[in-house]
């Protein structure tokens, strides 16, 4: 059973600093790695995908994926109260494999 | 505009009755899935499809039942032996082999 692992938070940020969020996965095969943003009451929103070791930006966004080691994260720089959702980490297996596998998400609280 | 659809938005059902979760897709994507969502969970997959007339059951299809007759449509029909149907359920459809996968706004269904 592929396992994605979470820490559910809250991660408490002041607006204008960088929040991390991370997440390990289990399965070595692994390929694809994807970060989605849900606010409360509402559906997931891709944010960000990764599919190789490294620095990945996009904005206010970077991910970050280490294979070697099993784990993902994310980087959101200068915090604004509106990035205040959960985040959640998905990994997805071989190439051409057509399932993710999701954590249960981390909560990000950004006060003004 | 492309995007994914799910109506209705709020549906409210008696124990013991059938219903069915519409889902549509005008982005061309092959794969289309189903999700549930409880409070402090993470997304469960119920179904998925990759090509019209396929489907695979994902970690908990038991009580639900589905159809991919046309390639833009993924139904979902909540039976009445699920037992606890209750839940926030997510449509998502994906266009090709890196797995992303595009969530719709999702169905909040409550049976009493």
């Amino acid at each position: 059973q592929k396992e994605v692992e979470q820490n559910s938070g809250p991660l408490s940020v002041p607006e204008g600093a960088i929040a991390s969020l991370n997440c390990t996965y289990s399965d070595r095969g692994s390929q694809s790695f994807f970060w989605y943003r849900q606010y409360s009451g509402k559906s997931p929103e891709l944010i960000m995908s990764i599919y190789s070791n490294g620095d990945k930006e996009d904005g206010r966004f970077t991910a970050q994926l280490n294979k070697a080691s099993q784990y993902v994260s994310l980087l959101i720089r200068d915090s604004q109260p509106s990035d205040s959702a959960t985040y959640l980490c998905a990994v997805n297996g071989e190439a051409g494999y057509s399932t993710l596998t999701f954590g249960k998400g981390t909560m990000l609280l950004v006060s003004p | 505009d492309g995007g994914i659809t799910q109506s209705p938005k709020y549906l409210f059902r008696k124990e013991g009755q059938n219903v069915t979760l519409s889902c549509e897709q005008n982005l061309n994507h092959d794969a289309m899935y189903w999700y549930r969502q409880d409070p402090g969970q993470g997304l469960r997959l119920i179904y998925y499809s990759q090509i019209v007339n396929d489907f695979q059951k994902g970690d908990i299809a038991e009580g639900y039942s589905v159809s991919r007759e046309k390639k833009e449509s993924f139904p979902l029909t909540v039976t009445s032996a699920q037992k606890n149907p209750t839940a926030f359920y997510l449509c998502a459809s994906a266009p090709g082999k890196l797995g992303e996968q595009y969530f719709g706004p999702g169905t909040r269904l409550t049976v009493t």
